[in-house]
């Protein structure tokens, strides 16, 4: 079974960049994963998907300032340009081969 | 425009049944493109899978839940369901339905959309 490792916390200025990564168990490089936002008091939202070529798809919304990327099994979302509005909970999901579906553990994101 | 709404008690005895319902529209849920599922977050703590049904009625479970739980599929109202047996403290959460891409190979995607989540609460 897979396990997605996420930081607990992390901060950025108004304005600039960040990146967040989501790092899978046993060099799982080869499943896709998906970035949800979760802003407080709200359920969550989902925001991209990466596969395991580095491809992505946003879903429908999802401002150009939110990107992502990947290196084997490190996978990242980079929020460019940070608003107010993005200061939120960000969790990573896989569902490896389709039948058990895992999220990470969560970044809290502070925008200072 | 799709939306999924979740139903059900606010509040559950220890020891009884917890069960919600996620009304679904803008939308079928006869499709062979999508899953329908239920993802919970205890206060203070992250997202957990905990079942996922297709139209036809085929589920998956999170394995560490699989005795206790059951989600069902009512085409004729749109909506699907939520069982949890046997609740204690720990079930307490914000329980959310949502809707997973299905490829035609059976395989499933990502979570693409969620419901606002309903919160329950296991308390005497």
């Amino acid at each position: 079974q897979v396990v997605l490792t996420q930081s607990p916390s992390a901060s950025a200025s108004l304005g600039a960049s960040v990146k967040l990564t989501c790092t899978l168990s046993n060099g799982q490089s080869n499943y896709a994963i998906a970035w949800h936002q979760q802003q407080p008091g709200k359920g969550p939202r989902y925001l991209m998907k990466i596969n395991s070529d580095g491809s992505q798809s946003k879903g429908g919304g999802i401002p150009d300032r939110f990107s992502g990327s990947r290196s084997g099994a490190e996978c990242y979302l980079i929020i460019a340009r940070l608003q107010p509005e993005d200061e939120a909970d960000y969790y990573c999901q896989t569902w490896g081969t389709g039948s058990h579906r895992m999220f990470g553990g969560g970044t809290r994101l502070a925008v200072l | 425009q799709l939306q999924l709404q979740e139903s059900g008690p606010g509040l559950v005895k220890p020891a009884e049944t917890l069960s919600l319902i996620c009304s679904v529209s803008g939308g079928s849920i006869r499709t062979s493109d999508f899953y329908w599922g239920w993802v919970r977050q205890s206060p203070g703590k992250g997202l957990e899978w905990l079942g996922t049904v297709f139209y036809n009625g085929a589920t998956q479970y999170n394995p560490s839940l699989k005795s206790r739980v059951t989600v069902s599929v009512d085409t004729s109202k749109n909506q699907f369901s939520l069982r949890l047996t046997s609740v204690t403290a720990d079930d307490t959460a914000v329980y959310y339905c949502a809707r997973e891409v299905r490829y035609n190979t059976g395989v499933a995607d990502a979570t693409g959309f969620w419901g606002q989540g309903i919160l329950v609460t296991v308390s005497s």
